[in-house]
């Protein structure tokens, strides 16, 4: 069946610096990849997405490009600012009924 | 345009009692889903409706859980008896058709159960 697996946090960095949380997936046929984010007290969002093999997904300074060759969808910032702090979902989208599936998620905390 | 809606926010019971979660989605969306997000883990589908009818409900234990979605608008999601281990929180999503995994989540229902 399909699967993601995300790097593991916490992972605490200090504003300005570049993230990278590794995302890799196990899936058959061709799935949609996405990056979720749930902020302190709310609900998850849509951060990004990426339909195709080499489709590159933005937005708000995040960048993932889909890998099918590496199977990943790594999520990038180059500097990190203290709203950023969230729980990142990694998922991918699958099979006829579109079922998403995520991953465990990853806590980022950024410090001023 | 106003997002998913859920209630109650926040619900403490006994085990073996029973528990209830409502599910209002955005205006228009076809597809509805509840999650359950145990700490420290990702969510887990439990149920995905295509308007009033069950798309997939494979992972939903129905010894004790069940949901509907009468007249494909509301939700609602039962579980009875509660254990231990379903203590969680329990999103409800919603989506237009063809959205391809596009979901908006509601802020959940996080139960506790003693």
């Amino acid at each position: 069946g399909n699967s993601v697996t995300q790097m593991e946090g916490p992972v605490t960095l200090s504003e300005e610096a570049f993230l990278t949380i590794n995302c890799t997936y196990t899936a058959t046929g061709y799935p949609s990849l996405f990056w979720y984010v749930q902020y302190p007290g709310e609900g998850l969002q849509l951060l990004l997405k990426a339909t195709k093999a080499d489709d590159k997904g933005s937005n708000k300074g995040f960048e993932a490009t889909y890998r099918k060759e590496t199977t990943s969808f790594h999520l990038e910032k180059g500097s990190v600012q203290v709203s950023d702090s969230a729980v990142y979902f990694c998922a991918l989208s699958g099979g006829s009924n579109y079922k998403l599936t995520f991953g465990k998620g990853t806590l980022l905390t950024v410090n001023p | 345009e106003a997002g998913v809606a859920q209630s109650p926010r926040y619900k403490i019971i006994e085990k073996r009692q029973s528990v209830a979660f409502w599910c209002n989605p955005i205006s228009g969306h076809a597809t509805l889903y509840w999650y359950q997000q145990i700490l420290g883990q990702g969510p887990k589908l439990l149920i995905q409706f295509q308007n009033n009818g069950v798309v997939d409900d494979s992972q939903l234990p129905k010894d004790r859980f069940s949901a509907e979605r009468l007249k494909g608008v509301d939700s609602t999601l039962k579980i009875q008896p509660a254990k231990l281990e379903d203590s969680a929180v329990y999103l409800c999503a919603s989506s237009p058709t063809g959205s391809l995994g596009e979901l908006f989540f509601g802020e959940g229902s996080r139960l506790t159960v003693l």
